[in-house]
């Protein structure tokens, strides 16, 4: 079985606030990571695909990092604003070709104005 | 990317009835699945819709109460039988472009039982 776990499972900040939260998985068999926005009233958003061992993604303010020796991976958000107030979820795709992939519990992150 | 229609957007059901969500895409997709949220836990895969033959179940999960229809490859749909409470969860379809790939969701399905 594969388990996948994030933390903090929410957080509050105020508007400019930067962030950071945590993604952890088997290190073992690692084949990727995906991260998700997930938005109230809107579908799942993937935010990153991050395969290599040191990778760096970023997109606006929202950047990632993915160490698969420790198996974990950050997502930092710079100057926080409301709208980015959502779900980020994190997920491990299968490595056969099922497609499939087992989600985190997400952390819910609040930007207050 | 794909673009996916689901529908009922929401709905709410009376307890032991059965509700059919329905996902279409714009373009034939292989790999297609299903994933609930029940309220503070996790996306969990339910199935994934194979075209042309039964759907695969994971654990937790039985053809009995969410069968699976996928007549071609841009069409699918879930049924949840017999619903209860505990079935009150957000469902959603998505599509997969190939191994390794991020997945691509519908819009959802709110479902609350009284």
């Amino acid at each position: 079985i594969l388990n996948v776990e994030q933390s903090p499972q929410s957080l509050h900040v105020q508007e400019g606030d930067s962030t950071n939260f945590t993604c952890s998985f088997p290190s073992s068999n690692f084949y990727a990571l995906h991260w998700y926005r997930w938005e109230t009233a809107k579908s799942p958003e993937a935010l990153f695909v991050m395969t290599l061992n040191g990778d760096e993604k970023k997109k606006g303010r929202i950047s990632a990092t993915l160490n698969t020796k420790e198996g974990y991976s950050y997502l930092y958000i710079k100057g926080s604003q409301p709208e980015d107030s959502a779900t980020y979820l994190c997920a491990s795709p299968d490595n056969t070709n099922a497609g499939k992939s087992t989600f985190g519990d997400g952390t819910t992150l609040t930007v207050k104005p | 990317s794909a673009v996916i229609s689901q529908k009922p957007s929401r709905d709410i059901c009376q307890r032991g009835t059965s509700l059919t969500i329905q996902c279409q895409v714009d373009s034939q997709v292989t790999m297609m699945f299903w994933y609930r949220q029940q309220p503070g836990q996790s996306l969990t895969l339910i199935a994934t819709a194979n075209q042309g033959s039964e759907a695969t179940y994971e654990s937790g999960f039985v053809i009995d109460k969410f069968p699976i229809s996928r007549p071609n490859l841009t069409f699918s749909t879930l049924t949840v039988s017999n619903m209860s409470p505990e079935d009150s969860s957000i469902y959603l379809c998505s599509v997969v472009a190939g191994t390794g790939q991020p997945q691509h969701f519908g819009d959802g399905t709110r479902l609350s039982i009284l």
